[in-house]
């Protein structure tokens, strides 16, 4: 059965900090990974990763892709309180299953002062 | 454009009753998912649609359950009878298909149901 696992599930940091979440996956017939963040009401979108090796970024958040090991990690460097929230990995197959996303159970970051 | 809207925001029943939630997509999406949230399971896909078709209902639990999208701008999600185990929150996200795929997902706010 497809899956995707996030470590750590939940992390403390100090503002400033830099932090690493990773998410792993086994799906047949990879076509996507996202990235979200779920603050108290509903997940929003960061990221869509569809080939290896692309970095993208926007602002202190950044992802990969690495589709040989299948794992992305979602960097955020210079922490602000405003990122303590649930960061949420969600992995899309192709195919019989298209449209179907799977989603991790979350890594949840909380941001000290 | 407002977003994916849902109804209600929050629903408290008894159990046995009927309960129906609501969604808007967002104008010009041609997917819709339904989903749902527990601390115990995280983001579980129900059902989704395209085109107004319903794709995969995989993910819906049992016979109780029941969605419908009439048309591009309403889906309705139905559990009758409602359980207690049936608490959690759900989420509604549409989506516009990019390359023959959903693309990204768009979720409105959910709907927090609680079944006593």
């Amino acid at each position: 059965e497809d899956k995707v696992v996030q470590s750590p599930l939940s992390l403390v940091v100090h503002e400033g900090d830099t932090v690493t979440l990773n998410c792993s996956y086994e799906v047949t017939n990879f076509r996507s990974l996202l990235w979200y963040k779920q603050e108290k009401k509903a997940p929003t979108f960061l990221f869509m990763l569809t080939s290896s090796g692309i970095e993208k970024k926007s602002g202190r958040l950044s992802s990969i892709l690495d589709k040989k090991e299948l794992f992305s990690i979602l960097n955020i460097t210079a922490t602000q309180t405003g990122d303590s929230a649930v960061y949420l990995c969600a992995v899309e197959p192709r195919g019989s299953t298209l449209g179907r996303l799977y989603f991790g159970r979350g890594t949840q970051l909380t941001v000290w002062p | 454009d407002a977003g994916v809207i849902q109804s209600p925001r929050h629903e408290v029943t008894e159990m046995g009753q009927e309960v129906t939630l609501r969604c808007k997509p967002i104008s010009g999406h041609d997917y819709l998912f339904w989903y749902r949230q527990t601390m115990m399971r995280g983001l579980e896909l129900l059902i989704y649609f395209n085109n107004n078709v319903p794709i995969d209902d995989s993910g819906m639990p049992e016979d109780r359950f029941s969605a419908k999208m009439p048309n591009a701008s309403f889906s309705t999600l139905k559990i009758q009878p409602s359980e207690p185990r049936d608490s959690a929150v759900y989420f509604c996200a549409s989506s516009f298909g990019l390359a023959g795929g959903p693309g990204e997902l768009f979720f409105g706010e959910g709907s927090r149901l609680t079944v006593l």
